[in-house]
């Protein structure tokens, strides 16, 4: 079946250290990639999307390659603000309209 | 533009007792999803409608949930004789239409605690 995996948190960092959060998925199909934010007391933000293979999607210095070889949808960020602290989910969208999420990955920045 | 809204924010009930949640979808969005959001969990697919019909209910977990989106905007998702394990945060979304590719706006929730 499609499954999203994501590395666990929580993703303890300082103020301006470079971020990463793993994402692969499992999927039938050539599936949509997604990553949502949900900032504390907030609801799910899209944070930014691929559509196809080699794809980078981005926003508020936020990176992600569609990586079809690897099954990978990395999230990355040059410089963390204390303002990125927040719950990240990874998802894909095989077509059958539903959103598959991953369990999200806490990042926690300290000043 | 106003974004998907979700009433109640909070709803607190008793085992056995019936619920509503409600959902406002951006206007003129076709496709309206539910979902639920248990804690420390990403969210769970529930139902997908298309318009007035439900396209895909894969998601519900038993004959106790369903919903409904008479005019094709507002949906409503009911449970009947709730339980505690029911208890979660149920989410909301709408898309401009139903392609894999288009982005599902969400609402901020309903937090459903049974007691």
């Amino acid at each position: 079946g499609n499954s999203v995996t994501q590395m666990e948190g929580p993703v303890t960092l300082s103020e301006e250290a470079f971020l990463t959060i793993n994402c692969t998925y499992t999927a039938t199909g050539y599936p949509s990639l997604f990553w949502y934010v949900q900032y504390p007391g907030e609801g799910l933000q899209l944070l930014l999307k691929a559509t196809k293979a080699d794809d980078k999607g981005s926003n508020k210095g936020f990176e992600a390659t569609y990586r079809k070889e690897t099954t990978s949808f990395h999230l990355e960020k040059g410089s963390v603000q204390v303002s990125d602290s927040a719950v990240y989910f990874c998802a894909l969208n095989t077509g059958f309209q539903k959103l598959v999420f991953g369990t999200g990955t806490r990042l926690l920045v300290s000043p | 533009g106003a974004g998907v809204s979700q009433t109640p924010s909070n709803k607190v009930t008793e085992k056995g007792k019936y619920v509503e949640l409600r959902c406002d979808p951006i206007s003129g969005h076709t496709a309206l999803y539910w979902y639920r959001q248990s804690l420390g969990q990403g969210p769970e697919f529930l139902i997908y409608f298309q318009g007035t019909g439900a396209a895909d209910d894969s998601g519900l977990p038993n004959d106790r949930f369903f919903a409904v989106r008479p005019e094709g905007s507002v949906s409503t998702l009911k449970i009947q004789r709730t339980e505690r394990g029911d208890s979660a945060v149920y989410l909301c979304a709408s898309s401009l239409t139903q392609g894999d590719t288009d982005t599902q706006y969400f609402g901020p929730g309903t937090r459903l605690t049974v007691l």
